[in-house]
Order: C-alpha cells, then sequence, then structure tokens
C-alpha cells in the first residue's frame, strides 16, 4: 500500500513559471524525501527533509513539511523544460522494530511546456 | 561501477516461466531494496536487505517471489511461474546507510513483460 498522496496528479505549466507539488502522508515519520522520474528511467533522490526540519532549500528546489497536519510541498521555482518528470514523495516510518524502506506516493506527472 | 546497475533492462517471460532479475548496488553500500513500479504508479516496496541479511520481505506479493544476497553485494531477485499480473518495472536501490534514514540511489529498473 502507499502512503503518500501526491496532489496534483498532473500539473502542466509554462517554462519560467513556478511549480508547487504537495504530499500528505498517514503514519509518525523519521523523514521524507522527494525523487524525481523521467520517464522509462530510475528514481534520482532530489532531497530529504528530517521530522524536526520545517523547511529546507536545494538550489531551486524547496521543501517544506508540516508533521501537524502529516504534509509537505515542493516548490520548484524558475522552470525549465528539463524538469519535466514525475515527482514522488516518500516517506521512512519512525524506526524501530521494522527495517523497512522508504514508502512511495503515486507521483505528481509535471509537464513544462517551452 | 559508479552507479546502481541492474540487468536485463527488458525483459519478457511466457506465462509461468521462471525469470531472475539481477541488482549490483554501489561498492559498499550497506542496505539494498527491491521495489516494484506498474505503469503509472510508485513504486511498492518488496524487500529489503542489511549486507547479506534478508531483514524485511514483507512487500513479496507471494511465495513465488523470492530474493537473495549471498555475499551482501550482489541481489537477485527471482520469479516463478510468472503470472500477467507480474508485469512491471523491478527497481533496486541501494544506500550506506542502515534502513530507511538516509537517500537511495536507483537503479534505471529491469521491464518485466509476462504474456
Amino acid at each position: 500500500s502507499q502512503q503518500g498522496e501526491e496532489d496534483p496528479q498532473a500539473l502542466s505549466i509554462q517554462e519560467g513559471e513556478n511549480a508547487t507539488m504537495n504530499c500528505s502522508y498517514k503514519t509518525s515519520i523519521n523523514n521524507l524525501q522527494w525523487y524525481r522520474q523521467n520517464s522509462g528511467r530510475g528514481l534520482v533522490h532530489l532531497i530529504l527533509i528530517r521530522s524536526n526540519e520545517r523547511e529546507k532549500h536545494s538550489g531551486r528546489l524547496r521543501v517544506t513539511l508540516d508533521t501537524s497536519k502529516k504534509s509537505s510541498s515542493l516548490l520548484i521555482t524558475a522552470s525549465r523544460a528539463a524538469d519535466t518528470a514525475s515527482y514522488f514523495c516518500a516517506t521512512a516510518r519512525t524506526f524501530g522494530g521494522g527495517a523497512d524502506g522508504l514508502t512511495f506516493g503515486k507521483g505528481t506527472h509535471l509537464i513544462i511546456q517551452p | 561501477g559508479a552507479g546502481v546497475s541492474q540487468s536485463p533492462r527488458y525483459k519478457v517471460a511466457k506465462r509461468g516461466q521462471d525469470v531472475a532479475l539481477r541488482c549490483d548496488p554501489i561498492s559498499g553500500h550497506v542496505s539494498l531494496f527491491w521495489y516494484q513500479q506498474a505503469l503509472g504508479q510508485g513504486p511498492e516496496f518488496l524487500t529489503y536487505f542489511q549486507n547479506e541479511a534478508q531483514l524485511d520481505k514483507s512487500g513479496l506479493p507471494s511465495d513465488r517471489f523470492f530474493a537473495e544476497r549471498p555475499e551482501g553485494s550482489v541481489s537477485t531477485l527471482k520469479i516463478q511461474r510468472t503470472q500477467q499480473e507480474d508485469s512491471a518495472v523491478y527497481l533496486c536501490a541501494s544506500s550506506f546507510q542502515r534502513a530507511n534514514t538516509g537517500e537511495l540511489f536507483f537503479g534505471e529498473g529491469s521491464r518485466l513483460t509476462v504474456l
């Protein structure tokens, strides 16, 4: 079963605009990560935010985390055609007992129109 | 190699055939994960190894699925008596950290099509 749910499922914007994707999850987490997947390729790690952090930046990426609402957002500023991909949030449950992997959402398919 | 390597990239099997998918993780990575990704969906966890020990196999969908990592490096995911519903991309990921505390490095995946 997939814990994370990304919103929207698909997003199409013009190059240069900002893109915002949201993720909601259900259980307590250790950290939350965002990954990008280009069509037919593997996933690439973008950014990790720990449960005690509220905001994190990496280049054109900005991630926020609200553990009280069990939600996160990924903002991509000044989008480029190369940002076209699917974006997934992944949660790591509080470690203790189970050594399971990350739980991924269904993803947001982002299309940047040139 | 520099990244996680998976083979074969594409596999077509007739229903009932056995298949074996291989994963070469990044050298020195302790953790290795297998995921299954259906078309248009996110990856679903299958199993986790810490070195050679399979610590979690709760995601394996049936007893037809078997994974091993005998020497703590290369891993093989075996699917016996394949069914059409097994058609998916199988992703391998590794991490130098234990369990789910850090980022995962993914391979390109093995796309399995069962006819």
